[in-house]
């Protein structure tokens, strides 16, 4: 069991550049969440998706898109790079909603 | 609007000393809290939850406690050790989502 994987996990955008982060979980779980943590400010949810073919905004939405491609992967996209979006981004899963989430191990996004 | 308080924001204790970390939330139908541990570098990782309908819960070193009536839960760790250096994160159920605090970094000296 691999967990919750999620690629790359590095990367150095241009402001204006796209790219999609990707995440994948291997534990038939039906939810699935986007975060970004930035210093001082713990954990913020960009968007999640509580079961497969859903997806609702989270506190920070703005500047991100989602898809939930199938039960198992959940992909968080950047249509235009900002250096506010400058962040540590973890994909989380869970099996229901108000159950334990487990945590990709990041990706860390510098825009310019 | 949602919302978890959390304090305080650094926490140094000696080896052996107990240390407590409280959380306070806005919504009194919030009914799911969880403590996340964050070493550097690594993802955060459950180290014990609570659900309403319970006032405390322990595991070995840790416990959590909850009162209700005040919207507040706090996270013990009795008898530190070097390893339990890190930052920790409460959350609260809210509104459909799990809002987190802002984070304790712990500090325990050898």
């Amino acid at each position: 069991n691999a967990g919750v994987t999620q690629t790359p996990k590095f990367q150095v955008l241009k402001t204006g550049q796209s790219m999609t982060l990707q995440c994948a979980q291997d534990m038939n779980h039906n939810s699935m969440y986007w975060y970004r943590q930035d210093p001082g400010m713990g954990l913020r949810l960009i968007y999640y998706s509580a079961s497969e073919g859903t997806t609702d905004k989270g506190e920070v939405p703005n500047g991100y898109n989602v898809s939930r491609l199938n039960k198992r992967e959940f992909s968080l996209r950047l249509e235009s790079a900002a250096p506010s979006q400058t962040s540590v981004y973890f994909c989380a899963s869970s099996a229901n909603r108000d159950n334990e989430q487990f945590f990709g191990p990041g990706t860390r996004l510098t825009v310019l | 609007g949602e919302n978890v308080e959390q304090h305080p924001s650094t926490l140094s204790v000696q080896e052996g000393d107990s240390a407590v970390i409280k959380c306070t939330y806005s919504d009194s139908a919030s009914n799911y809290f969880p403590w996340y541990k964050q070493e550097l570098g690594k993802r955060p990782q459950l180290i014990i939850d609570i659900r309403s309908n319970v006032g405390e819960k322990k595991d070995q070193r840790i416990a959590v406690t909850l009162n209700k009536t005040a919207k507040h839960f706090s996270l013990h760790i009795t008898e530190t050790q070097p390893e339990d250096s890190a930052v920790y994160f409460c959350a609260a159920w809210q509104g459909g989502k799990l809002i987190f605090g802002q984070g304790t970094e712990l500090s325990v000296k050898p």
